[in-house]
């Protein structure tokens, strides 16, 4: 593909509800990352993918974020019971390989009320 | 761990000014360092990168030189313009394949 993609652009939802972020990675990039950036804060690490599996899930902020990968592809941010301070950018990236230059997506703007 | 720290903003400037954001770092190791961008209301860009000491990446007309005497990274531009306008972030990778950013520095170019 052209480029990292993500969806939905913009989320809004009420505190308590459950959402769901979508990262389309550069076709043939085996890692992608999901970082979050606060408003006024720089980013902050979340998760990587090599391939399907996630080595490392220590930058989950708390047990109501998961993140899962299939098919070596697509990628999908769980949050539950959302809270007032989840609110941020979530950014996903992709490399060819762990160490190679990370591409962005454009980000979801998540707004918890 | 490794970490980064950049000059905080905002960096106000007029056009044609020269730029220096500085940008070191701690590391063990010596990872590949990067500056992104981040233009008004679009997504994070790679600006550059030096993947080894001494190294300079350039783009732009920006350049950055991997210093391994001095851990650092500081960006530079010899004279900027209004399209410069943008948040810069210096970033490095830890061992584990995380981007380590900095804060972020907020550069303001007037005509």
């Amino acid at each position: 593909g052209a480029g990292v993609s993500q969806s939905p652009s913009n989320k809004v939802t009420e505190k308590g509800k459950d959402v769901e972020l979508r990262c389309d990675p550069i076709s043939g990039h085996t890692a992608l990352y999901w970082y979050r950036q606060r408003l006024g804060q720089g980013l902050e690490f979340l998760i990587y993918f090599q391939g399907n599996s996630a080595p490392d899930k220590s930058g989950l902020p708390s047990d109501r974020f998961s993140a899962e990968r299939t098919g070596e592809s697509v990628s999908t941010l769980t949050i539950q019971r959302t809270q007032q301070e989840d609110s941020a950018v979530y950014l996903c990236a992709s490399s060819l390989a762990m160490g190679e230059t990370q591409y962005f997506g454009p980000g979801t703007r998540l707004l918890v009320l | 761990g490794n970490s980064v720290t950049q000059m905080e903003g905002p960096v106000t400037l007029s056009e044609e000014a020269f730029l220096t954001i500085n940008c070191t770092y701690t590391a063990t190791g010596y990872p590949s360092l990067f500056w992104y961008v981040q233009y008004p209301g679009e997504g994070l860009q790679l600006l550059l990168k030096a993947t080894k000491a001494d190294d300079k990446g350039s783009n732009k007309g920006f350049e950055a030189t991997y210093r391994k005497e001095t851990t650092s990274f500081h960006l530079e531009k010899g004279s900027v313009q209004v399209s410069d306008s943008a948040v810069y972030f210096c970033a490095n990778y830890n061992q584990g394949g995380k981007l380590i950013f900095g804060q972020g520095t907020e550069l303001s170019v007037k005509p």
